[in-house]
């Protein structure tokens, strides 16, 4: 799997777009982008994942560059409880669920939501 | 639907101690993986289920070890506990051929 780097943290005011950005330079033209969060002391939590189109759910929306190089994660109105560390992921699509290796979770970034 | 359960929630054992922890996946999941959670080494990958049977393993010595039954309910055991086996114990449940995992809320071992 391609290795991801993301900010360790970063803070954002409550009701404001938080964009979370996460490099994958290497990523190949197989590999897809995985966002997941984990709130403190919870286990992680889905939020999108895309090829190479942008992406919108009811969570976020995944901006991904036209060369896939990096793309960036947007919470449209963050709220305190989006407080969390946020994973940016990128593999193959596995054959089942863990796929090769299981899920490699790099550092993250910490996102603070300031009231 | 309900999500992924783990039980027990939080277990205490002490060194030489076995431990065993049980995953119920959600409902028509038949992937099954675990994963353990450390400060010092974050979020690792110990091993996946599906059919009864251990697709992949992560780099773990055999002091862990799994399985998953007919219903797709797994659980996990570890043997010979160490202080370093401390940590929270992450079980996920996805369906063939999707990547899109669903965590549970873990149990959170410690050894003393």
């Amino acid at each position: 799997d391609a290795k991801t780097t993301q900010p360790p943290s970063m803070d954002c005011a409550e009701g404001r777009a938080a964009n979370l950005p996460c490099n994958h330079s290497t990523i190949s033209g197989n590999e897809y982008v995985y966002w997941y969060r984990q709130i403190h002391s919870q286990g992680p939590q889905y939020i999108i994942h895309g090829l190479k189109n942008n992406e919108t759910n009811e969570m976020a929306s995944l901006i991904i560059t036209e060369d896939r190089k990096s793309s960036t994660l947007i919470l449209p109105h963050a709220t305190l409880r989006d407080t969390a560390v946020y994973y940016c992921i990128v593999r193959v699509l596995g054959y089942s669920g863990g796929g090769a290796e299981g899920l490699t979770f790099g550092k993250g970034t910490h996102l603070i939501i300031q009231p | 639907k309900a999500g992924v359960t783990q039980t027990p929630r939080y277990l205490i054992k002490t060194r030489g101690q076995q431990v065993t922890l049980s995953c119920s996946p959600i409902s028509g999941h038949r992937s099954v993986s675990w994963y353990q959670q450390t400060p010092g080494q974050g979020l690792q990958f110990l091993f996946e289920y599906f059919s009864e049977t251990q697709r992949n393993k992560g780099n773990f010595p055999g002091r862990f070890s799994g399985r998953q039954f007919s219903n797709s309910r797994s659980e996990m055991n570890v043997s010979t506990l160490e202080l370093g086996d401390s940590a929270l114990y992450l079980c996920a449940s996805s369906t063939w051929g999707t990547d899109t995992q669903y965590f549970g809320p873990g149990t959170r071992l410690t050894v003393l």
